[in-house]
């Protein structure tokens, strides 16, 4: 069983649709969660940082933890061709700067116009 | 602030040459990791500097690739002889010291072994 499941989609939706993206582990030491975005020919770059289980919202975006059922979320609200990226989750058990992230294959987002 | 680079952009060798790929980090950035996408799969981890000592190197895959940090600045990621197993993309990312949060990654250097 791998560590962390993501469905790697790929998933299009029309511009302004609220999209939801989520990921499932197996390793109950994760308390770090992180939603990166990687637009193609480019490098991940961290698009939203959660400690622990509960929700954190930046802007037109949320990210769910639910640390009892191994299960993170994290939705777009009034979705913009701009979001149309890969959404790759990443997960650390002591702290995302100080040691491996274990990641999620990635899940590619099509937000049409 | 500059990011981190990494160089070369891409790379197209034959089985059984060297390559030599180099990352340079974030400045005042002491933690330096490698990570690997080989196609179809999720990015996964290959090694952890701090500083020019090697932390975790749990993810190497075998003794042909060799890493190095001289100095604790920059750092060179050498796969040698080179397989075809070992085309992917291979990322490098930075981070403080005291970072709780998150790495920064560089764009990632395209390895195509013929």
């Amino acid at each position: 069983q791998k560590e962390v499941e993501q469905d790697p989609g790929p998933l299009s939706v029309p511009e302004g649709a609220i999209v939801s993206l989520n990921c499932t582990y197996s390793n109950s030491a994760f308390q770090y969660f992180m939603w990166y975005r990687q637009y193609s020919r480019k490098g991940p770059e961290l698009l939203m940082y959660t400690y622990s289980s509960g929700n954190k919202e930046d802007g037109r975006f949320t990210a769910q933890v639910d640390k009892s059922s191994k299960y993170i979320s994290l939705f777009i609200r009034d979705s913009q061709p701009s979001d149309s990226a890969t959404y790759l989750c990443a997960m650390s058990a002591t702290g995302g700067g100080s040691e491996k992230l274990v990641f999620g294959k990635g899940t590619k987002l099509t937000v049409n116009p | 602030e500059a990011g981190v680079t990494q160089f070369p952009s891409h790379s197209v060798i034959e089985k059984g040459q060297t390559v030599t790929l180099r990352c340079d980090p974030i400045s005042g950035h002491d933690n330096l990791y490698w990570y690997r996408r080989v196609m179809g799969k999720e990015i996964k981890f290959l090694l952890h500097f701090v500083k020019e000592s090697k932390q975790d190197e749990s993810g190497m895959p075998n003794n042909r690739f060799l890493a190095e940090r001289t100095g604790g600045t920059y750092s060179t990621l050498k796969v040698q002889p080179a397989e075809l197993e070992d085309s992917g993309v291979y990322f490098c990312a930075s981070s403080l010291l005291t970072s709780r949060e998150t790495q920064y990654f560089g764009p990632g250097t395209r390895l195509l072994v013929l």
